[in-house]
């Protein structure tokens, strides 16, 4: 069965970076687009972008250009966000998901930004 | 990219239907027609229940279904139950600008 397994929680100081993994299994890495979505405490999701893991193309909402950089490696079939230069309304949940319906969810992985 | 409309809440009695909007621009919902609607429980990831507007994925309830019109879409829970209370997102994914847009979220009371 389809599965996306995120990295564990993570606390970190304002202007620090957070790199969060998922982990795809049960179907074929390459053959679907991956997207992360974060959503800050009581407030609704947010979509931050996508990677193509066959190619490692990206695109990025313009919000995040310059801070978010996403990657992936096949040999592993994991996909990585790394955020940088992060403040304290980054901190969310934040989620990997799997093609542009989001047909399969992370189970989340929680940043805490605080000094 | 602006978000999708939806309305932040709205309620019903077990068995009623209700029926949660998404509106958006003749860019995006008007344009494309790939809407995906999203429960998600406190605490938990989302879920997706509808696809390409119309498509439950394999294992949602029958209760569930999408629509739309112009460049508004549609989520229909007929029959409401208790574990129909939820939160409930839109989004679409717009090829032109190859990005995805949400909905601010509509929280479903069964009263």
């Amino acid at each position: 069965q389809v599965q996306l397994v995120q990295s564990g929680a993570e606390v970190k100081k304002p202007g620090a970076s957070v790199k969060v993994s998922c982990e795809a299994s049960g179907y074929s890495f390459t053959n679907n687009y991956i997207h992360w979505v974060r959503q800050a405490p009581g407030q609704g999701l947010e979509w931050m972008g996508w990677i193509n893991p066959n190619n490692g193309f990206t695109n990025y909402e313009q919000k995040f250009q310059g801070r978010l950089t996403l990657t992936r490696d096949t040999s592993t079939s994991t996909a990585y966000m790394d955020l940088s230069s992060l403040r304290s309304d980054d901190t969310a949940v934040y989620y990997c998901a799997r093609s542009h319906s989001a047909d399969y969810w992370g189970q989340g992985t929680l940043v805490t930004v605080s000094s | 990219q602006s978000a999708l409309t939806q309305p932040a809440s709205v309620s019903g009695s077990p068995g009623q239907s209700i029926t949660i909007s998404c509106t958006g621009t003749s860019s995006d919902v008007g344009r494309y027609n790939l809407v995906s609607w999203y429960q998600q429980y406190p605490g938990k990831a989302p879920k997706i229940i509808i696809y390409g507007v119309t498509n439950r994925p394999s294992g949602v309830s029958n209760r569930f279904s999408g629509s739309k019109s112009g460049i508004t879409a549609s989520l229909t829970i007929s029959g409401l139950q208790g574990e129909d209370e939820a939160d409930y997102y839109c989004s679409t994914y717009t090829t032109s600008m190859s990005v995805v847009v949400f909905g601010g979220g509509t929280k479903l009371t069964v009263l």
